[in-house]
């Protein structure tokens, strides 16, 4: 089955510095890759997402960088603030049907003031 | 707004005595999931309901169940709760037939075994 290896699993950055979150996928059959970002005591929330046949997609603050080659996929965000303290979940899925997902430990990300 | 609601949000049950937890959702997505989240970890899933068809994981503990009455509604039933099982129970739901499995998540309930 995938496993999904994601690092590091705590980061801590200035309020205003770039964070970025690393993942690498073992199944080479996976095609779809969220990321997540879960507050305390609430759900997973979809942060934004790149499919296989997309290297890299923005949307604001946040990007997303896919290496289907290396089997690698990369979370950045730029100009953090303090309301992007959150644990951060990358996952990995085959798509199509109706498989799960494969979520990576989590990455707690601290913004300091 | 369309979306995936979970009650409770929080349940405490004491040591053996079953519970059900429930999940309803206004996508009219065709897939709905139930995952397990203990403390500081990733989800992880337990099974999931393609249209009627239930898909168990492999070592998904057959002290879970599911039930799912209809498209809008899911159950979890844990038949007797050790202390094992207190965690964050998470639904999900996606639509088949896209190429992408796009899953939407509900707030969780957390569970407390006495």
């Amino acid at each position: 089955g995938e496993n999904v290896e994601q690092h590091p699993s705590t980061l801590s950055v200035q309020e205003g510095d770039s964070a970025v979150i690393k993942c690498t996928y073992s199944d080479s059959a996976s095609n779809y890759f969220p990321w997540y970002k879960q507050e305390l005591g609430k759900g997973p929330q979809l942060i934004i997402d790149i499919r296989s046949n997309v290297g890299e997609k923005k949307d604001q603050r946040i990007a997303v960088t896919l290496n289907k080659t290396a089997k690698h996929f990369s979370l950045h965000i730029t100009e953090t603030q303090p309301e992007d303290s959150a644990v951060y979940f990358c996952a990995a899925s085959r798509g199509g049907g109706a498989d799960g997902l494969t979520f990576g430990k989590g990455t707690h990300l601290i913004i300091q003031p | 707004d369309a979306m995936v609601i979970q009650n409770p949000r929080y349940q405490v049950t004491q040591f053996g005595k079953p519970v059900t937890l429930s999940c309803s959702q206004t996508l009219n997505h065709n897939v709905m999931y139930w995952y397990q989240q203990k403390s500081s970890q990733a989800p992880k899933l337990l099974f999931h309901y393609y249209d009627k068809d239930f898909n168990n994981e492999a070592d998904t503990p057959d002290n879970f169940q599911s039930r799912r009455p209809n498209t809008s509604f899911c159950f979890l039933d844990i038949r007797s709760p050790g202390l094992g099982d207190a965690a964050m129970y998470l639904c999900a739901t996606s639509r088949s037939g896209t190429v992408y499995n796009e899953q939407f998540f509900g707030p969780g309930t957390r569970l407390t075994v006495l």
